[in-house]
């Protein structure tokens, strides 16, 4: 277990609403990442962060944007959310000082935009 | 483009049959990683194989990191219902940037 929380763990939001899901971690692991996991596309990376106030762009960040004010937690925003947005979300950390490290992952929050 | 491949998307086996899924790539990675992950939960790592031609075995399950480091293969001997998920492979690039994941092959073991 390595103490990763998600919340909520579902959604169901309309069209055009803002959406903040959370990760929360109990071990202060500097790197934490977001994914969203959609059949026939695998796990893609939304974003990742490396540190306080450190975050970087994944593969599919457009309509994404994320901040981590304290180790612990990393929030994921929808802006306006859209039906393109409906999957489960995964968030993840690397326990290590590489983000090449091991990667341990959360339960997922499965979002649906109506 | 997918850096990397996995094959085959789905599998469909009867209990006690062996089976092997790769992960392909024209790329080098400096480790490979496998995660099997069942419904409704995230991910978990199964191993991470690092050395050109290492091989790695999991009980009834065999991993094999290609010699050029491009590839990895997972053999499961005599497969049980409870072998059933999706495996994932995620490599390692070189440089500080994240893993990158394959689409993954969906295993189903009947009983």
């Amino acid at each position: 277990d390595a103490g990763i929380t998600q919340s909520p763990r579902h959604k169901v939001t309309e069209t055009g609403t803002p959406v903040t899901l959370r990760c929360h971690q109990t071990e202060n692991h500097r790197y934490m990442y977001w994914y969203r996991q959609d059949p026939g596309h695998g796990l893609r990376l939304i974003h990742y962060s490396y540190g306080v106030k450190d975050t970087d762009k994944g593969e599919v960040s457009d309509g994404y944007s994320v901040s981590r004010s304290k180790t612990e937690d990393f929030l994921l925003t929808l802006e306006s959310a859209t039906s393109s947005q409906t999957s489960v979300y995964f968030c993840a950390i690397s326990r290590g000082q590489a983000s090449t490290d091991t990667q341990y992952f959360g339960p997922g929050t499965r979002l649906t935009v109506l | 483009t997918q850096l990397l491949e996995q094959s085959p998307q789905f599998l469909s086996i009867q209990e006690g049959e062996n089976l092997t899924v790769y992960c392909n790539s024209s790329s080098v990675f400096s480790s490979l990683q496998w995660y099997r992950q069942e419904p409704g939960e995230g991910p978990v790592l199964l191993v991470t194989v690092v050395t050109g031609g290492e091989v790695k075995k999991l009980k009834r399950l065999t991993f094999q990191f290609g010699d050029a480091r491009k590839d990895s293969s997972l053999h499961i001997t005599a497969a049980q219902p409870g072998d059933t998920g999706l495996y994932l492979c995620a490599g390692a690039r070189s440089g500080n940037t994240p893993l990158v994941f394959g689409k993954g092959t969906r295993l189903s073991v009947i009983a």
